[in-house]
């Protein structure tokens, strides 16, 4: 079956990094997603990986490893506005987006 | 960049009557819409996958009757609950794609509707 695996929730101080994990099984792989949602609101588009790697942007970045089945989204500098469920979602050989739980990230003064 | 507008944001209706849920994309032509439903604390459900001009595809568990979807144009989908029950309660977010094959960036969202049927 498909599934995406990520840590409930994570505290983290401002100022800080903090690394989210996310592990994915898929009917074929087109790629993965991270998605930033807030409580209440929909998700806004954070990144995407289809190639190996570390794609930085900003102060946020998202590394994949296929044959791993893995993938990362780092988060530097926090702020306090970065507090949000952080979703990992991989897309399938049909296009469709498996989503994962979200991770929960709160941010401590 | 791409907008979906969706609407409303938040419903409350009685048991036993029906709400529709609009999503219009704004600038783009939206050749798939997505409905999810996410109750609070979990991960967005995906209910049904709609293209424009024919039925849509519904995921296991999602009562086709119950949930009525129409995407009749590029432009403007609709999801209908029908017959609302408190357990309908829930946050349904629509995503729109452009372009299945080339532009694997095109999903957005829009920006759900809070249903609390009472």
């Amino acid at each position: 079956g498909q599934n995406i695996d990520q840590p409930t929730e994570m505290t983290a101080t401002e100022g800080a990094i903090v690394q989210i994990n996310c592990t994915y099984q898929t009917s074929g792989f087109n790629g993965l997603f991270w998605y930033q949602q807030h409580a209440g609101e929909a998700p806004t588009f954070l990144s995407y990986n289809v190639l190996d790697g570390l794609e930085e942007k900003g102060r946020f970045s998202s590394f994949l490893s296929r044959s791993k089945g893995y993938s990362y989204l780092l988060l530097k500098e926090l702020q306090m506005k970065d507090s949000a469920s952080y979703l990992c979602a991989a897309m399938d050989s049909n296009y469709q987006l498996i989503w994962g739980a979200g991770t929960k990230l709160i941010i401590k003064p | 960049g791409a907008v979906v507008s969706q609407h409303p944001s938040r419903v409350i209706c009685k048991s036993g009557t029906s709400v529709k849920i609009e999503c219009r994309s704004l600038d783009f032509q939206a050749t798939t819409m997505f409905w999810y439903r996410q109750f609070p604390k979990k991960s967005l459900m995906l209910m049904a996958t709609s293209n424009e001009g024919s039925k849509a595809t519904y995921e296991q568990g999602v009562e086709k009757d119950k949930f009525l979807i129409n995407h009749a144009s590029l432009t403007l989908s609709t999801l209908t609950v029908t017959s609302a029950h408190p357990e309908d309660s829930s946050f349904y977010i629509c995503s729109a794609r452009r372009d299945r094959d080339r532009d694997l960036y095109g999903y957005t969202f829009g920006s759900g509707t809070r249903l609390t049927v009472v």
